[in-house]
């Protein structure tokens, strides 16, 4: 199976700080996501990489930048931390498919890491 | 831009069958998607149906879709109190050119005993 490791399950964090999720995932994904989830919101897309050191803005991506220098990891940065950043930050990655489905895109994701800046 | 509506709540008691329903807008989406998200969990994905088809059966899992109406709902058979979840729509697909998912707000699903 699919594992998508997220390093933190829960952190606290002060306004102003910087902030680093990690996202691991072990199965040669091409496409890696963040999603951030908030109630009654659902989940909105921040950034996603389709390849190293490629990314692109999802829907939200103010206040956040990525990394990708390796296929396996993504890496979700908050510069500097608000309150308005509270949430849950969700990992995906998926394989670029090929095939009869070749237009599916089965994402597969992580724990998830629930943030919370004071 | 591409938008999914769910509504936020069902309540439907033990063994009775319960219907998720979602709706879309973008006419081009090709795969639809239901992810179940039990509490502390991230989301795990259910079933997909593509857009040629009407129906998909899986175990207690029917999904439907009206293209013509861009409707899509899940209906669980006997449900049980494990399945209380929250269930979450999804569209997109590699050949609309657009990799990631857009998801719904999720269904909270609450099965009394």
């Amino acid at each position: 199976d699919v594992k998508v490791t997220q390093s933190s399950r829960y952190l606290v964090k002060r306004t102003g700080e910087k902030v680093f999720l990690e996202c691991v995932q072990d199965m040669d994904h091409e496409n890696m996501f963040w999603y951030r989830q908030d109630p009654g919101l659902g989940l909105r897309l921040i950034y996603f990489s389709y390849d190293v050191k490629m990314k692109e803005k999802g829907d939200i991506p103010e206040g956040y930048s990525v990394s990708r220098e390796k296929k396996e990891r993504f890496s979700l940065i908050l510069e500097s931390a608000s309150t308005n950043q509270t949430s849950m930050y969700l990992c995906a990655s998926s394989i670029l498919p090929t095939g009869l489905r070749a237009g599916a895109n089965v994402l597969t994701f992580g724990a998830g890491s629930r943030l919370t800046v004071l | 831009g591409e938008d999914v509506e769910q509504s936020l709540f069902l309540s439907v008691r033990e063994g009775d069958s319960s219907v998720i329903n979602c709706t879309y807008t973008d006419s081009s989406s090709t795969y639809l998607y239901w992810y179940k998200q039990e509490p502390g969990a991230g989301l795990q994905l259910l079933t997909y149906i593509f857009s040629n088809m009407d129906m998909k059966q899986d175990q207690r899992l029917t999904v439907l879709l009206n293209k013509k109406d861009k409707h899509l709902s899940l209906r669980i058979a006997d449900t049980q109190t494990g399945d209380s979840a929250i269930y979450f729509c999804a569209e997109g697909g590699m050949d609309t050119g657009r990799r990631a998912l857009t998801f719904g707000s999720g269904t909270r699903l609450q099965v009394q005993p």
